[in-house]
């Protein structure tokens, strides 16, 4: 079974830096794109960045490009969002998600919330 | 920036067909994805490459695509069909992302 678990939400101040994780199971890691989209409270979806299956490319959405880095760690079956200069417009859930292909995902975590606030 | 085109709201009673659309210029040469999102869960696909359908996703769903414009139907709706709809594809570049703004499926 496919398992996605984030972990490393939390309360921020505006300008601070967090890290999410994201433990995976259940299939070959190294195989697959991985990507972040996150959800604001009472908001649709957006997606954040996707990075390839030997961390080679890596892709951002306009919203966080030049603050986010994703970075993955094949053989701890994980990957990370290095998330700086946050603001309070960045408050959402954070889904850790498996790409089918490079184009769209095909399983999701559950989530991580990330708070900024003063 | 590419967006994708969604109805904000859809309301239907048990038994019928919902049709859910999503338009946007480059969706003849991408692929779309739908996903479902009930109150307070993660999203989950219920079709990926414009027209597939997961193991374990009722057959009720499916998906097509015609020109700028790809649809999920869902034929036979049921109450626990009642969610928020997204579908999401890439643009032109191939490399960025893009959601629609969701639709609010009820089912009456």
């Amino acid at each position: 079974e496919v398992q996605l678990v984030e972990s490393g939400g939390g309360l921020v101040q505006p300008g601070g830096s967090l890290r999410l994780s994201c433990a995976t199971s259940g299939f070959i890691f190294s195989s697959h794109w991985m990507s972040w989209v996150r959800q604001a409270p009472g908001k649709g979806l957006e997606w954040v960045a996707n990075i390839k299956q030997d961390g080679s490319e890596k892709y951002y959405g306009d919203s966080v490009t030049g603050r986010f880095i994703v970075s993955r760690d094949n053989a701890k079956k994980s990957v990370y969002l290095q998330m700086n200069s946050l603001r309070a417009d960045d408050t959402a859930v954070y889904y850790c998600a498996r790409d089918v292909g490079s184009s769209g995902i095909d399983h999701w975590g559950l989530g991580a919330l990330v708070t900024v606030s003063s | 920036s590419y967006e994708l085109t969604q109805p904000p709201s859809m309301s239907v009673s048990p038994g019928q067909t919902a049709r859910i659309t999503c338009s946007g210029d480059a969706l003849p040469k991408e692929y779309a994805y739908w996903y479902q999102q009930k109150a307070g869960q993660a999203p989950v696909v219920v079709i990926y490459k414009d027209s597939e359908r997961p193991s374990g996703i009722p057959e009720r769903f499916s998906g097509s695509s015609s020109g700028t414009t790809v649809t999920l139907t869902i034929s036979g709706v049921q109450a626990e069909d009642e969610a928020d709809y997204y579908c999401q594809s890439v643009d032109i570049s191939g490399h960025s992302w893009v959601f629609g703004g969701g639709t609010k499926l009820t089912v009456l």
